[in-house]
């Protein structure tokens, strides 16, 4: 069975571009998940859809940040106007049921490597 | 906010020994997830604990939830090479459908 699709696997692109990340989670889950990861922050969670409706959106960092799930095979996450401190690995996770508390783990994609310059 | 902390935050065993990976969380643990990461890979599901006192085990993994003290155990028998990597835990928020986690262990085998 397919997991969770990302892409691209890696960016490098200059600081003021546009970046956007893809997604594609396993067929039949309800809930998607996208995260940060760095060295000094560790992984945090940036939103999270339920049936391609943002739920909790509480950990993106900035109004340069927004994510879109127009339907429940794919979802977006854009950085416009993105800046050297967005650099880090942008995870996707999706889940077939409730996450947290509901007992449902998340199945993680391989990541995309963004560097800004 | 509920934070995950993870001890030790890194680990260099031998092949062959044993070692004990910690996660203590500062509130009420919803669901307790233990991952495992290779570098630069994604986060593999090793398993996951949701009753105080449960205890599982994957081939010479296993995890124990000691819900009273908010923590979790995470025990790896005669360690191998393949064990190598990050081992992060992740716990339910309040009744909340999200997961936060902690920074991690990273996990070095010597042979």
């Amino acid at each position: 069975d397919a997991g969770v699709i990302q892409s691209p696997r890696h960016e490098v692109t200059e600081m003021g571009q546009e970046v956007t990340l893809r997604c594609k989670p396993i067929s039949g889950h309800d809930y998607l998940f996208w995260y940060r990861q760095t060295m000094m922050r560790g992984l945090e969670l940036l939103i999270y859809f339920n049936n391609n409706v943002p739920i909790d959106d509480s950990g993106m960092p900035e109004d340069r940040f927004s994510a879109k799930m127009p339907n429940a095979s794919f979802s977006t996450l854009k950085i416009q106007p993105s800046e050297p401190r967005d650099s880090a690995v942008y995870f996707c996770a999706s889940s077939p049921g409730k996450g947290g508390w509901g007992n449902q783990p998340q199945h993680f994609g391989d990541g995309t490597r963004l560097s800004i310059l | 906010s509920q934070e995950l902390e993870q001890s030790p935050q890194s680990l260099i065993v031998q092949e062959g020994k044993n070692l004990t990976i910690n996660c203590t969380s500062s509130k009420t643990l919803y669901g307790l997830y233990w991952y495992k990461q290779k570098y630069g890979e994604g986060l593999i599901f090793l398993m996951m604990l949701q009753k105080g006192g449960e205890e599982k085990s994957h081939e010479k993994i296993t995890a124990k939830l000691d819900e009273k003290k908010q923590q979790s155990s995470l025990h790896i028998t005669a360690s191998q090479p393949s064990h190598a990597g990050i081992y992060l835990c992740g716990a339910g928020v309040n009744r909340d459908d999200k997961i936060i986690f902690g920074k991690g262990t990273r996990l070095h085998i010597l042979p």
